[in-house]
């Protein structure tokens, strides 16, 4: 039974680019959210998908933004990058957004902007 | 919103020892508050969670309490072991159509030999 898998392991990115993160969730699970760890942090809320639609939102920027597709899988995209964007983006699935509450996190995705 | 505060940041214990992890939340529409292990470079693991019509649930070496009163939940490690060692985060969660958790800043856990 695979897990949550997320790619790329490791990226570098300069201040003002733009990035995408991708997603897969653990098998039998619909529901991707999206979290931000900076260093000797807890992760931080940044979106939640279900239904290939945004249901709830963290207090970041419109600069993240994020999609869900038909296979579950899901996106996060990053705009016009910031020195304060360098974190662990962790990607954590679940069996729909009622009920189940489990979230199990991927090994996620370590950005650094330059 | 949420906020949730964890203590005490690190902790040290010999191998054999009890740890015990504290964490306050502050919304009382939160009912689930699962604990989290993170290793090093490595994601959070769940290792065990909560729910608020619960008072106490055990899981071999690890057990959970929660005081829905006093808005506390604890995390206790009995007979610790090297590989106890990592970071914990414990959470809090709302009911209703969001999962979304708000996570303690962490506690980190050395176990010396």
């Amino acid at each position: 039974d695979a897990g949550v898998t997320q790619s790329p392991t490791h990226l570098i990115k300069t201040r003002g680019q733009q990035v995408t993160l991708r997603c897969s969730p653990k098998s039998g699970h619909d529901t991707v959210s999206w979290y931000q760890q900076a260093l000797g942090q807890g992760p931080q809320f940044i979106f939640q998908y279900y239904e290939e639609e945004e249901r709830q939102r963290g207090n970041f920027p419109d600069r993240f933004s994020g999609h869900q597709f038909p296979n579950y899988s899901s996106e996060l995209n990053v705009n016009a990058l910031l020195l304060g964007d360098s974190a662990l983006y962790l990607c954590a699935s679940s069996l729909g957004p009622v009920g189940a509450y489990e979230q199990y996190f991927g090994p996620g995705t370590r950005l650094t902007v330059t | 919103g949420e906020n949730v505060e964890q203590h005490p940041s690190t902790l040290s214990v010999q191998e054999g020892d009890s740890a015990v992890i504290k964490c306050t939340y502050s919304d009382s529409a939160s009912n689930y508050f699962p604990w989290y292990k993170q290793e090093l470079g490595k994601g959070p693991q769940l290792i065990i969670d909560i729910r608020s019509n619960v008072g106490e649930k055990k899981d071999q070496r690890i057990a959970v309490t929660l005081n829905k009163t006093a808005k506390h939940f604890s995390l206790h490690i009995t007979e610790t072991q090297p590989e106890d060692s990592a970071v914990y985060f414990c959470a809090a969660g709302p009911t209703g159509t969001a999962s979304k958790l708000t996570f303690g800043t962490g506690t980190r856990l050395q176990v010396t030999l």
